[in-house]
């Protein structure tokens, strides 16, 4: 069975820092898509960034960025210029292709940003 | 505005008085899954479905019912609610093939406390 692991519960940054956060993933399969998820006190569970296991590639959207590691299933989020609003906690999440399959969570990471 | 509702966002209850939360998405997404998020466990799936009228188990289903007489809607229904189902509860959809099947919209949340 697949398991997503995130080794820190807790980061702290300061603001306009970077801050890289771990996350590795167990699988026998070759394909699927990899997720980190914000969480926010609102609660509310947003998609910060999406990885394809087939792409080389390391995924980009603004100061959000991974680097993703398929042979030693790895895939971390490195937050760049960091703000206030990035405080949140950050799950990241494992899909397997085949859609049978549910999607996986890790326990997430709580991220605090220091003024 | 492509979204996901759940109703209500914070519910207090005694144990063992029947509820329901409802969840719909407007993006005619096949399919539909329900989680719940606890302190040091983080998400865990309670029931999912991939269309009309096929609901399955996820990992933690006991003590829980969905129905999927429509696209749209898949409420989750507390027959009997215990203490122990005290939490916080997401609904979330998404394509089950094609682009964009791979990512899931979640809903605001439910947050429910079983007295």
């Amino acid at each position: 069975a697949q398991t997503v692991t995130q080794s820190q519960p807790e980061m702290s940054v300061q603001e306009a820092e970077t801050v890289t956060l771990s996350c590795t993933y167990d699988t026998s399969e070759s394909d699927y898509y990899l997720f980190w998820y914000k969480q926010p006190p609102s609660r509310q569970m947003i998609l910060v960034i999406r990885q394809e296991a087939y792409k080389q590639q390391n995924a980009t959207e603004n100061r959000f960025s991974v680097n993703f590691q398929k042979a030693a299933k790895s895939f971390s989020l490195k937050i760049s210029d960091s703000q206030l609003g990035d405080a949140a906690m950050y799950f990241c999440a494992y899909l397997s292709m085949n859609r049978d399959d549910k999607i996986i969570f890790g326990k997430g990471t709580r991220l605090h940003i220091l003024p | 505005e492509a979204q996901v509702t759940q109703n209500p966002r914070y519910l207090i209850t005694v144990t063992g008085k029947k509820l329901t939360v409802t969840c719909s998405q407007n993006m005619n997404h096949e399919y539909m899954s329900w989680y719940r998020q606890d302190p040091g466990l983080g998400l865990r799936q309670i029931y999912y479905s991939m269309n009309v009228e096929v609901t399955d188990k996820g990992d933690v289903p006991e003590g829980y019912k969905v129905s999927r007489k429509e696209k749209r809607n898949f409420p989750l229904i507390l027959e009997s609610p215990s203490p122990n189902q005290t939490s916080l509860y997401f609904c979330a959809s998404s394509y089950l093939a094609g682009a964009g099947k791979e990512t899931q919209y979640f809903g605001p949340g439910t947050r429910l406390l079983v007295l």
